[in-house]
């Protein structure tokens, strides 16, 4: 099975700051990793899909890089509404596993 | 629009069975595949399995093997995930969602499962 590692596990940080979370495979998944927000209490988003490609409707200081082990996903400026935990998902081979979260908190 | 509506919540004893359904509706339901995700109390996301709408193949996680099964209803265009032999770390809001080519979206609001004696 394909393990997701992601860092940092949580992070805070203040509104228009640039983040940038990290997403590490265990093997290489080419361009096979989407990322997701959740806030609590609800169901997780999808924010972007094939490493790189903003799914519609999502803002585009989203956005996603990284291909073979190694990922990222960056907010270029956070809003309010961006405080959440952010999850990596490999889609290469089943189990399509997830990383562990990242919770993203108000400084 | 695109939506999933999941079945409520449920209470079960220990070694009892559950079984979620999940809705579809706004799209052409045999065209995509489900699957189904659960994620215990303060924890993170667990990928338990797909189903294909169009023919109704499976792909189950391993550790899930023999307790799970997934079926689909086209002429209802619901999806059900049945869960056996529940343990107490079955505990867990399941969910399911559409799986578009390899991505998930968008995905059902959630069905809480407490097991419990």
């Amino acid at each position: 099975d394909i393990q997701m590692t992601q860092s940092p596990s949580s992070l805070s940080a203040s509104v228009g700051d640039r983040v940038t979370i990290t997403c590490r495979a265990s093997q290489s998944i080419s361009s096979y990793l989407n990322w997701y927000q959740q806030k609590p209490g609800k169901a997780p988003k999808l924010l972007i899909y094939a490493a790189s490609s903003l799914q519609s409707g999502v803002p585009s200081r989203f956005s996603g890089s990284g291909s073979g082990t190694d990922f990222t996903l960056t907010i270029s400026s956070l809003q309010p509404e961006d405080f959440a935990t952010y999850y990596c998902q490999q889609s290469y081979s089943t189990p399509h596993s997830f990383g562990q979260g990242t919770k993203l908190e108000i400084k | 629009q695109v939506q999933l509506v999941q079945s409520g919540a449920e209470v079960k004893k220990p070694g009892a069975s559950v079984k979620v359904s999940c809705k579809a509706s706004g799209y052409t339901f045999t065209s995509y595949g489900i699957s189904w995700v659960r994620q215990a109390p303060g924890q993170g996301l667990e990928w338990m399995g797909w189903i294909s709408a169009y023919n109704g193949n499976t792909n189950y996680a391993q550790k899930l093997q023999g307790r799970v099964t997934m079926t689909t209803d086209t002429s209802t265009s619901t999806a059900y995930m049945e869960l056996r032999s529940l343990r107490s770390d079955d505990t867990a809001v399941y969910y399911c969602a559409r799986e578009a080519i390899s991505w998930f979206d968008p995905w059902g609001q959630g069905t809480l499962v407490t097991v419990s004696s």
